[in-house]
């Protein structure tokens, strides 16, 4: 079957270096995404990589690795606002998204 | 440019009752996709149009669900009669159709809350 992991809860302190992780077993790959959602709100793009590698983009960078099925999220200089759940969805061989449960990151000053 | 906009953003429903979820896409997108995401679990994809046709419905869970997407624009997913395990957030996401297709980057709209009791 199809499987994303990534972990329920994470909580970092405000400017500081957060990591989530996300793993993935599916059915072919089309590319990994990274969705930030606050409560209540829409989920909102973050990042798109299809290829190996570090995709950088000012505080929030993504990273895959398509042979190890992972890529990660690291936010950089983090803020009180950047407390949200942060959603790993792959696109399958079907170009449809497989979603994790997400990762509610929580920001403490 | 408007966004993916939602309605109901909530509704509170009782078991056998039916209801109606509305979704805008935004102007110019052919996707239109329907999600569900059932408190702490992850996002289900339900079923998706290009167009007016029904591209994907491999998701819809049960013949209690009927999408319609008349014209291309707006869509509607009823759920009739609503059952207790229906309770959850339905979003509606669209895109443009991409030659590269795995690029496609959804624009989700903030969800419709349904509780049934």
């Amino acid at each position: 079957g199809q499987n994303i992991d990534q972990p329920t809860e994470m909580t970092a302190t405000e400017g500081a270096i957060v990591q989530i992780n996300c793993t993935y077993q599916t059915s072919g790959f089309n590319g990994l995404f990274w969705y930030q959602q606050h409560a209540g709100e829409a989920p909102t793009f973050l990042s798109y990589n299809v290829l190996d590698g570090l995709e950088e983009k000012g505080r929030f960078s993504s990273f895959l690795s398509r042979s190890k099925g992972y890529s990660y999220l690291l936010l950089k200089e983090l803020q009180m606002k950047d407390s949200a759940s942060y959603l790993c969805a792959v696109m399958d061989s079907n170009y449809q998204l497989i979603w994790g449960a997400g990762t509610k990151l929580i920001i403490k000053p | 440019e408007a966004g993916v906009t939602q309605f109901p953003s909530h509704s509170v429903i009782e078991k056998g009752q039916t209801v109606t979820l509305r979704c805008d896409p935004i102007s110019g997108h052919d996707n239109l996709y329907w999600y569900r995401r059932v408190m702490g679990k992850e996002i289900k994809f339900l079923l998706h149009f290009v167009k007016e046709s029904k591209q994907d419905e491999s998701g819809m869970p049960n013949n209690r669900f009927l999408a319609e997407r008349t014209g291309g624009t707006y869509s509607t997913l009823k759920v009739q009669p609503a059952e207790l395990e229906d309770s959850g957030v339905y979003f509606c996401a669209s895109s443009q159709i991409l030659k590269q297709p795995g690029a496609n980057v959804l624009t989700f709209g903030a969800g419709s809350r349904l509780t049934v009791l």
